[in-house]
C-alpha cells in the first residue's frame, strides 16, 4: 500500500468540465506537491504547498488551481482544460520542504485525458 | 543554473545481468541530494535511492547501488543480477539546499529486460 494515494486513477473530461483530482498522504508530511508528466517532456512541478500554505506555483495556468486544506490532503481542480492538458499527474510528499536530503514520495499518479 | 542529464534513452539488457543508469548533474550549491525513481508503465513513481552530497560512502539498498563520483558530477545507478520486474523507466533527481522547493528530474531511461 503507497504512501500517497490519488484519486481518480483515470479521468476522461471534456473542455468544458470541471473536475477535481485528490491526494491523500499518510505518511505525517508537512509538505505536498503537483506534478505534471507530458509525454517526452520531463517531469514538471506545477505547485508546492508547506503547512498548507502554497509557496511554489510554476506559472502554471489559472485553470489549475490548487488546494490544501489540511496537511494530509492536497486537490487539483480542473476547469476548462485544452487537449495539450493530457497527461500523468503525480502528487508527491516529503517531510519538509527545505533540506537537500529531503526525499520526495509520489503517488500512483492521475491519468488525465482532455477531449 | 542546475540541471540533471540522463543520456541513455533506452536499454536493454538480458536478465540477471547488472545494468548501469548513467546520471551526471551540474549544481554550484556545495549541499545537494541525488536521487533515483522506477516509473512501471503504471505511473508511479517510486523512490529507489538517495546519496548525499557529504556522503563519504556510495549508497546502497538491496539490489540498487549508486556509483557516485563527486569530483565527475556523476550519480549512476547500478542494479545487479537484474529482473524482468526491473523493466521501466528510471529517472535520476536532484535537489540542492538553496532550493529547497524544487527536485528537478531527468529526462529518464527505459530499461527493458529481456529473458
Amino acid at each position: 500500500e503507497t504512501g500517497v494515494t490519488q484519486t481518480p486513477r483515470h479521468l476522461v473530461m471534456g473542455m468544458t468540465n470541471k473536475k477535481s483530482l485528490k491526494c491523500e498522504q499518510h505518511l505525517g508530511h508537512n509538505a505536498m506537491y503537483w506534478y505534471k508528466q507530458s509525454a517526452k517532456k520531463p517531469l514538471e512541478l506545477m505547485f508546492v504547498y508547506s503547512l498548507e500554505e502554497r509557496v511554489e506555483n510554476n506559472s502554471v495556468p489559472s485553470r489549475f488551481s490548487p488546494e490544501c486544506p489540511n496537511s494530509s490532503h492536497l486537490f487539483l481542480h480542473l476547469h476548462t482544460l485544452q487537449p495539450e492538458d493530457s497527461a500523468l499527474y503525480l502528487c508527491a510528499s516529503s517531510q519538509l520542504l527545505g533540506g537537500s536530503g529531503n526525499t520526495i514520495y509520489f503517488g500512483e499518479g492521475s491519468w488525465l485525458t482532455v477531449v | 543554473a542546475q540541471k540533471i542529464t540522463q543520456t541513455q534513452p533506452g536499454m536493454f539488457v538480458q536478465e540477471k545481468e547488472a545494468v548501469t543508469l548513467d546520471c551526471t548533474y551540474d549544481t554550484s550549491d556545495p549541499s545537494y541530494g541525488l536521487f533515483w525513481y522506477k516509473q512501471p508503465s503504471s505511473g508511479e513513481m517510486i523512490f529507489l535511492i538517495y546519496q548525499g552530497s557529504y556522503d563519504q560512502q556510495n549508497a546502497t539498498e538491496g539490489r540498487y547501488s549508486l556509483n557516485f563520483q563527486k569530483a565527475r558530477k556523476s550519480a549512476n545507478l547500478v542494479i545487479s543480477a537484474s529482473q524482468l520486474g526491473d523493466s521501466a523507466m528510471y529517472f535520476c533527481a536532484m535537489r540542492a539546499y538553496s532550493s529547497a522547493s524544487k527536485i528537478i528530474f531527468g529526462s529518464g531511461t527505459r530499461l527493458s529486460i529481456r529473458p
